[in-house]
């Protein structure tokens, strides 16, 4: 019974370089969010997929920043040109087909590290 | 969604109960209490929600005032392990209309738990 898997845990790259980060959800959950939460603040919603489908990207920055959930395999948050400020724990967090009214399931997150 | 308030720090000694508050002064009546919490360096974890009984769970139990303007998480024995940052935020399920996904985290109560 395995939980929502983000791989990986740790991922470090130079500034200009892309980041990729992947995001398996819970079984039986259809439904896949980002998160961001830079170092010493809150979580911020960044994009809510459903397979093949970006319902609300209004968390994105507008540039760099893209994301996806084929219909098969995992969802991919993707960060091209990456600079320091890009630095943060990346969550992503799940939920059932039918609502999100028992919550969400997270993962334990991508720390990306730009130097 | 409406706004929480949420002391930024707590202490409890370990085993005894753990109490912690939130208020939703302006919460609307189709909006539920969800208490998350977030161990260091992990993703956030679901503890409960309610939306004007009281509520208990394996985890903990959420106590809500009558008029909903604000409640109570309480941690009825706490360990070590319940160090954490918690989250308290209200919202409108998406089974009922509410946006999906979108969670508004503020800045939660940061409970200590010390031997």
């Amino acid at each position: 019974n395995a939980g929502v898997m983000q791989n990986p845990r740790h991922l470090v790259r130079r500034r200009g370089q892309e980041a990729r980060l992947r995001c398996s959800p819970m079984k039986g959950h259809s439904h896949v969010y980002w998160y961001r939460q830079l170092p010493e603040e809150g979580l911020k919603f960044m994009v809510y997929l459903q397979k093949e489908n970006i319902i609300d990207e209004s968390g994105m920055p507008k540039e760099r920043f893209s994301a996806e959930f084929p219909k098969e395999g995992p969802s991919i948050l993707r960060i091209q040109q990456v600079v320091r400020g890009d630095s943060a724990a990346y969550f992503c967090a799940s939920s059932q087909k039918t609502g999100d009214h028992y919550g969400y399931t997270f993962g334990s997150g991508t720390r990306l590290t730009v130097v | 969604d409406a706004k929480t308030t949420q002391p930024p720090s707590m202490d409890c000694a370990e085993g005894r109960a753990a109490n912690l508050p939130c208020n939703h002064s302006t919460i609307s009546g189709n909006e539920y209490v969800y208490w998350y919490r977030q161990i260091h360096s992990q993703g956030p974890q679901y503890i409960i929600h309610g939306l004007k009984n009281n509520e208990t769970n394996e985890m903990a139990s959420l106590i809500i005032t009558e008029d909903r303007k604000s409640s109570t998480l309480i941690l009825p024995h706490a360990t070590l392990r319940d160090t954490a940052v918690y989250y308290c935020i209200v919202r409108v399920p998406s089974d009922y209309g509410g946006s999906q996904g979108n969670l508004i985290f503020g800045k939660g109560t940061k409970l200590s738990v010390k031997p």
